[in-house]
């Protein structure tokens, strides 16, 4: 069975780099049409998609977040990661990993499993 | 504001029916792209409970179900039950934004 768990600092200060890695369990990384992504949920507010990466290259990113994201597999950790940079107040919330998966192309994908989420606070 | 527009929140006794909407626009939902939709109990990570518009994972009660029409799709939960109070979420992908998307949210109160 899938598991995906996230890790990394829970406290990071303003304008400095977000960095959070997903450990992937039970599965390849490189599993064939699979997309490991991320989705983070601010505090009492909905969710919002901060971008995927096919597990042999191709990333999607939201507009919003694209100029300050990057995420990045390691196929021999089985594990892959997010870097945010330049962060703020507003980049506060709790950080979710997901696997994406999708039968009849890319823009199909829905998210599962999840990981049990991360609270990242972005504070001085 | 979100790309998809849910109802902020729906309310039901228990074993009635309930929906919630997921209103979309011509460059996501009203475009074909499948519609999936999530359960959240408070507190914990968000559960797949609908793939590809009316698709249910393994272990999903039958209670529930999704459909889809136009720029429109809904969650239906039949024979409400305490446990199913939670927050439901929709999701798509939008072609204008090249993005994966999800509605605002609906808090499910169970009466």
């Amino acid at each position: 069975q899938l598991q995906l768990q996230e890790s990394g600092p829970g406290l990071v200060k303003p304008s400095e780099t977000l960095s959070l890695t997903c450990t992937v369990s039970g599965d390849s990384i490189s599993s064939s049409s699979t997309y490991w992504g991320w989705i983070r949920q601010p505090p009492g507010k909905g969710l919002e998609w901060i971008g995927s990466v096919y597990s042999i290259g191709s990333t999607y990113y939201t507009p919003s977040l694209k100029s300050r994201v990057a995420i990045f597999v390691d196929t021999s950790k089985n594990h892959f990661s997010l870097r945010l940079t330049s962060v703020t107040a507003a980049d506060t919330a709790v950080y979710y990993c997901v696997r994406g998966i999708t039968i009849f192309g890319v823009a199909g994908i829905w998210f599962d499993p999840w990981g049990q989420g991360t609270l990242v606070t972005v504070s001085s | 504001q979100s790309v998809l527009t849910q109802p902020p929140s729906v309310s039901g006794a228990p074993g009635q029916r309930v929906t919630i909407s997921c209103t979309g626009t011509r460059s996501n939902i009203g475009a074909g792209y499948d519609v999936h939709w999530y359960q959240q109990v408070p507190g914990t990570a968000p559960k797949l409970l609908i793939y590809g518009n009316n698709n249910r994972p393994s272990g999903v009660p039958d209670r529930f179900s999704g459909s889809q029409s136009g720029t429109s799709a809904s969650l239906a939960i039949t024979g409400l039950q305490a446990e199913d109070e939670a927050d439901y979420y929709c999701q798509s992908y939008d072609s204008s934004l090249s993005a994966w998307v999800f509605g605002g949210g609906t808090k499910l109160t169970v009466l």
